[in-house]
């Protein structure tokens, strides 16, 4: 069984510059949620996909965009960067859209704008 | 919007104490999850508490979920060294919206 897997790692962007981060959601797990994780803070809700449909938003604005692919995979799109865009993004995949079940999480990609 | 606030925020202890970390909030929660998160890895989750006044024990962790859902604690039994990270609680709030909201987390150290 295979976890939760984000690409790239770490990235540096410059402000207005576009980024695409990935997400492989664990084997059998329909849902993918993406969550900002700023320096010293907790987590953030982005928005939730299930069956690639999105499924929920936080306050973000829409230049955060997201897609998820037919094998659950999921994309995070952030267009014009800003500086305050600096963050860990943090992928977590489930099986349903609730939490009362397991979230898995990745290890984050760590963005860096500049 | 819904807050959950931590405390303490930041936690330093010798191996062998007990410790208590707290997380309240004036809204109610559906569940409550609590999760460990270590330097440059994503939040793993420990437990989920769904039933007011429930009490979840893994080994040295104690979890407490108040009874009216606002609030949980985290007790740590005989702390070690690998304990240290940051502890997140997270709240569902149930109904259509289904994100988690996290507070911004009590960061414990433990010294050998």
């Amino acid at each position: 069984e295979t976890g939760v897997t984000q690409s790239p790692t770490h990235l540096i962007k410059t402000r207005g510059q576009q980024v695409t981060l990935r997400c492989s959601s664990q084997s059998g797990h329909n849902t993918v949620s993406w969550y900002q994780q700023a320096l010293g803070q907790g987590p953030q809700f982005i928005f939730q996909y299930y069956r690639e449909e999105e499924n929920g938003r936080g306050n973000f604005p829409p230049r955060f965009s997201g897609l998820q692919f037919p094998n659950y995979s999921s994309e995070l799109n952030v267009n014009a960067l800003e500086l305050d865009d600096s963050a860990l993004y943090l992928c977590a995949s489930s099986l349903g859209r609730m939490y009362t079940g397991e979230l898995f999480f990745g290890e984050g990609s760590r963005l860096t704008v500049l | 919007t819904q807050l959950l606030e931590q405390s303490p925020q930041f936690l330093s202890i010798q191996e062998g104490e007990n410790l208590t970390v707290y997380c309240n909030s004036s809204s109610v929660f559906s569940s409550l999850q609590w999760y460990r998160q270590e330097p440059g890895e994503g939040p793993v989750l420990l437990v989920t508490v769904v039933t007011g006044g429930e009490v979840k024990k893994l080994k040295r962790l104690t979890f407490q979920f108040g009874d009216a859902r606002k609030d949980s604690s985290l007790h740590i039994t005989a702390a070690q060294p690998g304990d240290t990270g940051l502890y997140l609680c997270a709240g569902e709030s149930g109904g259509s919206n289904y994100k988690l909201t996290f507070g911004k987390g009590t960061l414990l150290t433990v010294n050998p």
